[in-house]
């Protein structure tokens, strides 16, 4: 059975300090691995990625895919108060039926 | 532009209930998917549309869930028989075939 599990299910930080969230997946078939960003309801893309060892950069956050080990990372730097979310790693399956397998998500809280 | 909207934004109804959730996708997104999101967890893959068909119903749980796109945008998922098991928020998302799936807010569906 494909699945992806998230660590750790829950995180609480200080402003400024730096934050890895950890990805695994099992998968039959993988085509990318994406991050989003869930503050309300909606979650918001963060990044795909696709191939291994290569970093993925938007300001403080960064990320990376190690297709061997079958993991990925969530690197938050220098964490504001507005990092706080949940954070989901979703595995997407090949392009003819394009559903995204979702861990079940790290909380952080980033308090001032 | 503008992105996938979804309405009701949010559904309360009582057992054995018929309901319906409605999706507009973003502009020219030939794919369309449902996801199932129970609290604290990540969302599950219900159903994927490429145009009018529906290329994944795999996720659908049983024969009390449907959904339709008969012009190939707007989406509406609906539920026969609503039972308390199946209070969640159902989130629908678009994106041209392979792409980055772009989420909406999500309909928060609770059964009395």
């Amino acid at each position: 059975e494909d699945k992806v599990v998230q660590s750790p299910l829950s995180l609480v930080v200080h402003e400024g300090d730096t934050v890895t969230l950890n990805c695994s997946y099992e998968v039959t078939n993988f085509r990318s691995l994406l991050w989003y960003k869930q503050e309300k309801k909606a979650p918001t893309f963060l990044f795909m990625l696709t191939s291994s060892g290569i970093e993925k950069k938007s300001g403080r956050l960064s990320s990376i895919l190690d297709k061997k080990e079958l993991f990925s990372i969530l690197n938050i730097t220098a964490t504001q108060t507005g990092d706080s979310a949940v954070y989901l790693c979703a595995v997407g399956t090949p392009s003819n039926t394009g559903k995204l397998i979702f861990g079940q998500g790290t909380t952080l809280q980033v308090k001032p | 532009g503008a992105g996938v909207s979804q309405t009701p934004s949010n559904k309360v109804t009582e057992k054995g209930k018929y309901v319906e959730l409605r999706c507009d996708p973003i502009s020219g997104h030939t794919a369309l998917y449902w996801y199932r999101q129970s609290l604290g967890q990540g969302p599950e893959f219900l159903i994927y549309f490429q145009g009018t068909g529906a290329a994944d119903d795999s996720g659908l749980p049983n024969d009390r869930f449907f959904a339709v796109r008969p012009e190939g945008s707007v989406s509406t998922l609906k539920i026969q028989r609503t039972e308390r098991g199946d209070s969640a928020v159902y989130l629908c998302a678009s994106s041209s075939p392979g792409d980055t799936q772009y989420f909406g807010p999500g309909t928060r569906l609770t059964v009395l």
